[in-house]
């Protein structure tokens, strides 16, 4: 599986959009990114994924580079319930599809 | 629709005992899976089942034991806890479909303290 390399922590205004970076260098040709968070000690919860090309759904976007080597998480309007930790995950879709979740990216909603 | 559902949400045992952890899940996913996660890290993953009778090691396996008898179940055994088994268990499943193996379903966590 591909490496993914993301902030420690960010901050955020409430109500302003939340973009949150990923880098992936090794990906391969095969490999999705998968977002999901976690919010305090709750199980992790399914955000968004993609291929190559960029994705929306009611929770968030999500924006590939071209060469597939990084990507951006973009929570529209974020809000304080939006305060989690969020993992960044590239993985094929083929076999078992075990997870391998880093430390994630801490984001803070600011009132 | 309960979705993944994980039993107990607590325990605490003594250095020694047993115990069995239950994820139940109503969405007749075939992939199941179990995960620790120790304080400031990620998810590690112990076991998975790939379909009801089957079983497969994950990251951390040692010290563990699974069963998948039926679809909806899968089964985390610990036969001897040790305090290093302390930790939070997160159950997953998720299904086979168009383009592959789909995002993972969590369920809410058991957390294990072994004294």
């Amino acid at each position: 599986d591909a490496k993914t390399t993301q902030p420690t922590s960010m901050d955020c205004a409430e109500g302003r959009a939340a973009n949150l970076p990923c880098n992936h260098s090794t990906i391969s040709g095969n490999e999705y990114v998968y977002w999901y968070r976690q919010i305090h000690s709750q199980g992790p919860q399914y955000i968004i994924h993609g291929l190559k090309n960029n994705e929306t759904n009611e929770m968030a976007s999500l924006i590939i580079t071209e060469d597939r080597k990084s990507s951006t998480l973009i929570l529209p309007h974020a809000t304080l319930r939006d305060t989690a930790v969020y993992y960044c995950i590239v993985r094929a879709q083929t076999g078992a599809n075990n997870l391998f979740f880093g430390t994630g990216t801490r984001l803070t909603v600011i009132p | 629709n309960a979705g993944v559902t994980q039993t107990p949400k607590f325990r605490v045992l003594k250095t020694g005992q047993s115990m069995t952890l239950l994820c139940a899940q109503d969405m007749n996913h075939e992939y199941m899976y179990w995960y620790r996660q120790d304080p400031g890290m990620g998810l590690r993953l112990i076991h998975y089942s790939v379909g009801e009778g089957t079983t497969a090691k994950g990251e951390v396996p040692d010290g563990y034991n699974v069963s998948r008898l039926k679809k909806q179940n899968f089964l985390l055994g610990l036969e001897s806890a040790a305090p290093s088994q302390t930790s939070v268990y997160f159950c997953a499943s998720s299904y086979w479909g168009r383009g592959g193996n789909q995002p993972q379903h969590f369920g809410d966590g058991t957390r294990l303290s072994i004294l």
